[in-house]
């Protein structure tokens, strides 16, 4: 079974703290993503990577960066968290559709609940 | 550019009746269509696909969705619905050539006893 995890379920930040959260995938996917989930507005795109250490930028990027040092690790940075950050955050996994590969569907992991006071 | 629409925010059906969630989609390219379920607190799971071939797809816990090219739709059907399908049921598209895939914003489906 492919496996996504999340390094915390839930999450309790302060406004202009560092925020990391960690993504870690066990079946080699070449492409990894971060998507926040907020009620009515469905999974929003933050960032996205193709590769190690390729990222690009989501719909909603402003306030967040990734990091992708190995391929089955993707990180999400929130510089100086904000109130507008508490959310849901989903990190997902595929393999790269653009390599001909059929099976391209995303795998989830669990889910972060982060909340910034 | 690429776009979902999910119109219904919830949708309400009798244990034993079958089941419609519907999604429209626009691309420009040729789509790839996907199904996920999520169930409280948790993240999504894989339903179903449609990438090419038969308009009609089968996927898990008996669930199929029917692609219809002229209709841009890709609609979510159970014959029988069951109160564990209770859940929200989202709809994702990828144009051919790119690597994003843009979801809908979720139907929430309740099956009551």
């Amino acid at each position: 079974d492919v496996k996504v995890t999340q390094s915390s379920r839930y999450l309790v930040k302060r406004t202009g703290e560092k925020v990391f959260l960690e993504c870690v995938q066990d079946m080699d996917h070449e492409n990894m993503f971060w998507y926040r989930q907020d009620p009515g507005l469905g999974l929003r795109l933050i960032y996205f990577s193709y590769d190690v250490k390729m990222k690009e930028k989501g719909d909603i990027p402003e306030g967040y960066s990734v990091s992708r040092e190995k391929k089955e690790r993707f990180s999400l940075i929130l510089e100086s968290a904000s109130t507008n950050q508490t959310s849901m955050y989903l990190c997902a996994s595929s393999l790269d559709p653009l390599a001909g590969r059929k099976n391209n569907e995303q795998f989830f992991g669990p889910g972060t609940r982060l909340t910034v006071l | 550019a690429q776009s979902v629409a999910q119109p219904e925010d919830q949708v309400n059906v009798a244990e034993g009746n079958p089941l419609t969630v519907k999604c429209t989609y626009s691309v420009s390219g040729n789509p790839y269509l996907f199904w996920y379920v999520q169930y409280p607190n948790r993240g999504l799971q894989f339903l179903l696909k449609y990438i090419t071939g038969d308009n009609l797809v089968k996927g898990s816990y008996g669930f199929e969705a029917e692609f219809n090219k002229s209709q841009t739709s890709f609609h979510l059907k159970k014959p029988s619905a069951l109160v564990s399908d209770s859940a929200l049921y989202f709809c994702a598209v990828r144009d051919s050539g790119t690597y994003k895939y843009i979801f809908g914003t979720g139907t929430r489906l309740k099956v009551l006893a």
